[in-house]
């Protein structure tokens, strides 16, 4: 398995609060994504960085923000989670991107009371 | 925008039977990639098709891109207890370095 830890693992959280996922990877890719997977609905894309502070909305961007400080680094942040972000959530990283596959990380278990 | 539709949602099958799953991409795309996820895992990458037309194998499945590179299935012979999971298909349009998910079929397996 490439090399890509997310944090935390699972969290519960109440309505309102703030939230911020980690995904680290030591490959040096270029590319990282942010998706949350719900029954029925796949994995969809909430935000991607294609480098350092490069970042770009996906087709479920809002009530998320994203930042990327250092390549091996991208955060997911629900500046005020709602019940609806209940999910579990999972960075993939690429390395050239284009025709490249995507290596996932073990997912993030969020619930939102 | 591109929307990738993927058929069936669910298959059980006994041990021993053949699956196949459909993927329909709205747009044409560059290349087509297939993943698959155990229960509880991260979805992990299996294979990525390229021309139009192309057919790969790996053991007892079989993948392929339609001509119009539009429309891939993933088949699977005589299925095992081990191949239990969720199979996507994520297209990629152009240049654009996005996938799109198809929602994926939850194959299970009865032994």
């Amino acid at each position: 398995d490439a090399g890509i830890t997310q944090s935390p693992r699972h969290k519960v959280t109440e309505t309102g609060t703030p939230v911020t996922l980690r995904c680290h990877q030591t490959e040096n890719h270029r590319y990282m994504y942010w998706y949350r997977q719900d029954p029925g609905h796949g994995l969809r894309l909430i935000h991607y960085s294609y480098g350092v502070k490069d970042t770009d909305k996906g087709e479920v961007s809002d009530g998320y923000s994203v930042s990327r400080s250092k390549t091996e680094d991208f955060l997911l942040t629900l500046e005020s989670a709602t019940s609806s972000q209940t999910s579990v959530y999972f960075c993939a990283i690429s390395g050239t991107g284009m025709t490249d596959t995507q290596y996932f990380g073990p997912g993030t278990r969020l619930t939102v009371l | 925008g591109q929307q990738v539709m993927q058929i069936p949602q669910y298959q059980h099958v006994q041990e021993g039977e053949d699956f196949t799953t459909y993927c329909n991409s709205s747009t044409t795309l560059s290349n087509i990639q297939w993943y698959k996820q155990r229960p509880g895992g991260h979805p992990v990458f299996l294979i990525q098709l390229v021309k139009s037309g192309e057919v790969k194998k790996q053991k007892r499945l079989t993948f392929q891109f339609g001509e119009a590179k539009k429309n891939s299935s993933l088949h699977i012979t005589a299925t095992q207890t081990t191949d239990v999971g969720t199979y996507f298909c994520a297209g990629q349009e152009g240049s654009n370095y996005k996938l799109t998910f198809g929602k994926g079929t939850l194959l299970t397996v009865n032994p």
